[in-house]
């Protein structure tokens, strides 16, 4: 199974700030199509989770451009710019790539 | 706009069982594989199964720790998907979610499962 590792776990930001989560894979995501499907989530407290980013870089429909995602291979980042109150909650990346589909075990954002 | 109901949860035993279901709109659903996700109370997301289209023959997938106790199906008539639970466990409490796209672009508000005694 394709074990996803999250960085940080927890971390703090003041509003309007800038803020990296990493996301590394135990095995290249690229699919032998040539795509990469790494997913961001956001899961607000009390809500489901929604999708955030799509094969690495594709902002979900509505999602703020101050969402970013970038990254190949095993190695993946999210830079959530001038953060707003909206954006707390936890932050998951998931691969398509392969069975069984794998989540990373989270990074909660609060803000300062 | 694309809408996914699940329901049928509850409080049931260790070893009993429970369907629940998911009833899907604004989508052409027949040509969308299905997907359920659940996370425990606290916990992170965890992929369950999945259903394929007609074309694909409905397979189905299934994630180790419910492969052999749980059955995923669908009915395209009803744009209904549906998950039999067979053996329940207590480690199989959880929010349990719908969605028809790999990347899980759509969620629902989820049906809630608690196996306890």
């Amino acid at each position: 199974d394709v074990v996803m590792t999250q960085t940080p776990v927890s971390l703090s930001v003041s509003l309007g700030g800038q803020v990296s989560i990493s996301c590394r894979s135990s095995q290249s995501l690229v699919h032998n199509n040539g795509n990469t499907y790494l997913s961001w989530y956001l899961q607000k407290p009390g809500q489901s989770p929604q999708l955030l980013i799509y094969k690495v870089s594709n902002r979900f429909s509505g999602i703020s451009d101050r969402f970013s995602g970038s990254g190949s291979g095993t190695d993946f980042t999210l830079k959530i710019s001038r953060v707003e109150p909206d954006d707390l909650g936890v932050y998951y990346c998931g691969q398509g790539t392969q069975y069984p589909l794998t989540f990373g075990s989270g990074t909660k954002l609060e803000i300062k | 706009a694309v809408q996914l109901v699940e329901s049928g949860g509850g409080l049931v035993q260790p070893k009993e069982s429970l369907k629940i279901s998911c009833a899907a709109s604004g989508f052409t659903f027949s040509n969308a594989a299905m997907y359920w996700v659940r996370q425990a109370p606290g916990k992170g997301l965890e992929w369950v199964a999945r259903i394929r289209t007609k074309p694909n023959n409905y397979a189905t997938y299934y994630a180790d720790s419910v492969k052999g106790r749980f059955t995923i199906s669908r009915d395209d008539s009803k744009s209904m998907v549906y998950l039999q639970m067979d053996n329940l466990k207590t480690e199989d409490t959880a929010m349990y979610y719908c969605s028809p796209t790999e990347e899980f672009a759509y969620w629902g508000q989820g049906t809630l499962v608690t196996v306890s005694s």
